[in-house]
């Protein structure tokens, strides 16, 4: 049972969309990720929020944009999607790294995008 | 960036132990060895995690050699409901994730 939630679970957007992916943790995790997963591929990171600050980001182009307006919630504002964005979008969270301490990432169910 | 290498997949009759080996021969010093599951449009599920010799808990044992270039996750007695995707990844630093290609596990009746 999964303590990462995530809203919406099903959205299909146009290209000229503006949308929101939302998630929410309640565990006083201060550490926040997004990944991307296509179809019989590998979870992709894209995102990390360390302490709500934006600590990674691989490379990932600008119509995605993400937000951590507080210590539980992380957004991912979506803007000018293609089609072959079209994917599962998981977030996930920890704790925050301290000393070297390696700690264990929940993930959500995921959010299903599809860009028309 | 440490690179894991896991069979693609594997098949195996219920009730019987599986082993998946992943190799990982540029591990780090400091890198941890953590597997995932991941069932069909569900999120990644953590399974066990680490450093050296073995680890066990309910789900899993973990078995890693003095070397650490390799690691061998062992599902004991599985049943039809372990079908799924195992990860084996090893974690760069303390806040991010990298998955690797996967295992496909199949469990036959």
């Amino acid at each position: 049972d999964t303590e990462v939630t995530q809203t919406p679970k099903h959205l299909v957007m146009g290209m000229t969309n503006k949308k929101s992916l939302k998630c929410e943790q309640h565990m006083g995790h201060r550490a926040m990720y997004w990944y991307k997963q296509k179809a019989k591929k590998p979870p992709e990171l894209m995102f990390v929020y360390s302490y709500e600050k934006l600590s990674i980001n691989e490379s990932v182009p600008s119509r995605f944009s993400p937000e951590c307006p507080n210590s539980s919630l992380l957004n991912l504002h979506l803007h000018a999607l293609q089609p072959e964005d079209s994917a599962l979008y998981l977030c996930a969270s920890s704790q925050a790294s301290q000393g070297g301490l390696v700690n264990t990432i929940y993930f959500g169910e995921g959010s299903w995008l599809t860009v028309v | 960036l440490a690179k894991t290498t896991q069979p693609i997949s594997m098949d195996s009759y219920e009730g019987q132990e599986v082993n998946i080996t992943c190799s990982h021969n540029n591990i780090a010093t400091n890198d941890y060895i953590t597997w995932y599951q991941q069932f069909p449009s569900q999120g990644p599920r953590f399974i066990i995690q680490g450093y050296k010799t073995k680890v066990t808990n309910e789900v899993a044992s973990l078995f890693i050699p003095a070397d650490r270039k390799s690691s061998t996750l062992s599902l004991p007695r599985v049943s039809l409901s372990d079908t799924a995707v195992y990860y084996c990844l090893v974690r760069t630093g303390a806040n991010n994730l990298f998955f690797g290609t996967g295992t496909r596990l199949t469990v036959i009746p």
